[in-house]
Formats: C-alpha cells, sequence, structure tokens
C-alpha cells in the first residue's frame, strides 16, 4: 500500500538553527511529492514540489527538500529558523499520472521555534 | 487567501443529524476534492469531483455523499453523524487532474455533540 512516514509528531528548533523535517515514502512507481504546511485554524498551504526533474526544489519562505529515491525520503529543510516557522507540516504523495489534489499525507510533525 | 471558500466555518450538530458543508473551488478550477482531518486518522482524502463527475474516491464512509453543481461549486453531505465524525473538513480544488497544484480551503470544523 502507498503511504508516507513523516519521523518525529514534533520537533523543536532553536530561532536561527537548521531545520530539519523527514519523509520517507513506499512506491512502486514514480511518486509526486509535496510538501505543505498548516498554520494554527487555517487551511493548507503549498510549500513546495517535486514532480520530475531537478531532486532538489525550493520553495516559499526559504524551504527546500530533495528527493532521494535510493531512500525514498523527501526532507524538508531550512538553513536557519524563523519565529513564524512555527507551524505543522505534512509531507504528502500522488502516483501514477500526477493527479495532484489526490494526496496521501503523513500524519503532521509540529514545529517548535524556541526564541 | 487561497481563492477556494468553505462555508460554514464551524458547524456544531448532534448526534443522528444531517449536514451539507459547501465549497466554492477557485475560479476557473474543475477538480474538487474533499478530505477530512482528525486527531487519530489524521488528513483522509474522502472523494474527488472533476467537471461535475466523481472522479476518484478514498476513504469515504456510506453515510457520506457529495457532488458538484455545473457552477462547479461542491457540497459534502453527511448523514447519521456520529461523535467520531467530528473533525475538520477540507476542501480544495485544482484546474485539472494532471500535473497541477491543488489549493486548499480553510476547511469547516465540524463538532457533533
Amino acid at each position: 500500500a502507498q503511504s508516507v512516514t513523516q519521523l518525529g509528531s514534533h520537533v523543536s528548533v532553536s530561532e536561527g538553527a537548521l531545520v530539519l523535517l523527514r519523509c520517507n515514502y513506499s512506491s512502486s512507481v514514480p511518486p509526486y511529492l509535496f510538501w505543505y504546511v498548516q498554520y494554527p485554524n487555517q487551511g493548507l498551504q503549498l510549500l513546495l514540489k517535486y514532480t520530475t526533474g531537478a531532486t532538489l526544489v525550493k520553495g516559499i519562505n526559504g524551504f527546500e527538500a530533495e528527493f532521494k529515491k535510493s531512500e525514498t525520503s523527501f526532507h524538508l529543510t531550512k538553513p536557519s529558523a524563523h519565529m513564524s516557522d512555527a507551524a505543522e507540516y505534512f509531507c504528502a504523495v500522488t502516483y501514477g499520472s500526477g493527479n495532484t489534489g489526490k494526496l496521501i499525507f503523513g500524519q503532521g510533525t509540529t514545529l517548535q521555534v524556541k526564541p | 487567501d487561497s481563492g477556494v471558500t468553505q462555508t460554514p466555518k464551524h458547524l456544531i450538530t448532534a448526534t443522528g443529524q444531517r449536514v451539507t458543508l459547501r465549497c466554492s473551488p477557485r475560479s476557473g478550477d474543475l477538480s474538487v476534492y474533499w478530505y477530512q482531518q482528525s486527531l487519530d486518522q489524521g488528513l483522509q482524502f474522502l472523494i474527488q469531483y472533476y467537471n461535475g463527475e466523481e472522479r476518484a474516491k478514498g476513504n469515504i464512509l456510506e453515510r457520506f455523499s457529495a457532488q458538484q453543481f455545473p457552477d462547479l461549486h461542491s457540497e459534502l453531505n453527511l448523514s447519521s453523524l456520529e461523535l467520531g465524525d467530528s473533525a475538520l473538513y477540507f476542501c480544495a480544488s485544482s484546474a485539472a487532474t494532471g500535473n497541477t497544484e491543488a489549493f486548499f480551503g480553510q476547511g469547516t470544523r465540524l463538532t457533533v455533540v
């Protein structure tokens, strides 16, 4: 079955520190991969996506992620955390023809940023 | 603002009742998706409509149904409500079914008491 695993339901970093949120997927076909962010009482906002081409993708707010097929991973990073990055982050995958609205989500990782 | 509008924002109802959640997609988007977000199940895909036709089905209960109207807005109908149906219900829309981004609304928070 297709699935997404986010390692760590809660991650805490200091302001200015590296942010690393981990995501692994299971797939027998090439995946399309996404990271979404959800602020309190808000909907989901797309941070970045990988479909084809360059495996290092850059998104909004200074985030980037690298697709590593050999590791079936798509970890999200940001060099320097900001207080405004505190939110819940979801990794998601879709398959096949790239129906990018029919997504399988991970359980989410809550990012806490300490001053 | 994603351009996807969901109403109402909050809904409180009793067990056994029926409710209708409404979604207006971004202008021009033909695909609408419904998701349920709950603490125990996380974010789960329920159903997709494309230009008025059901296109894909996920973990949607038989008590739940949806439709997309000619003006492309969509409604999710939840009936015989149970306490476990309490959740945040999201609608998303995209331009087509292919390689395009899906935009999410702010959700309807349903509380069943």
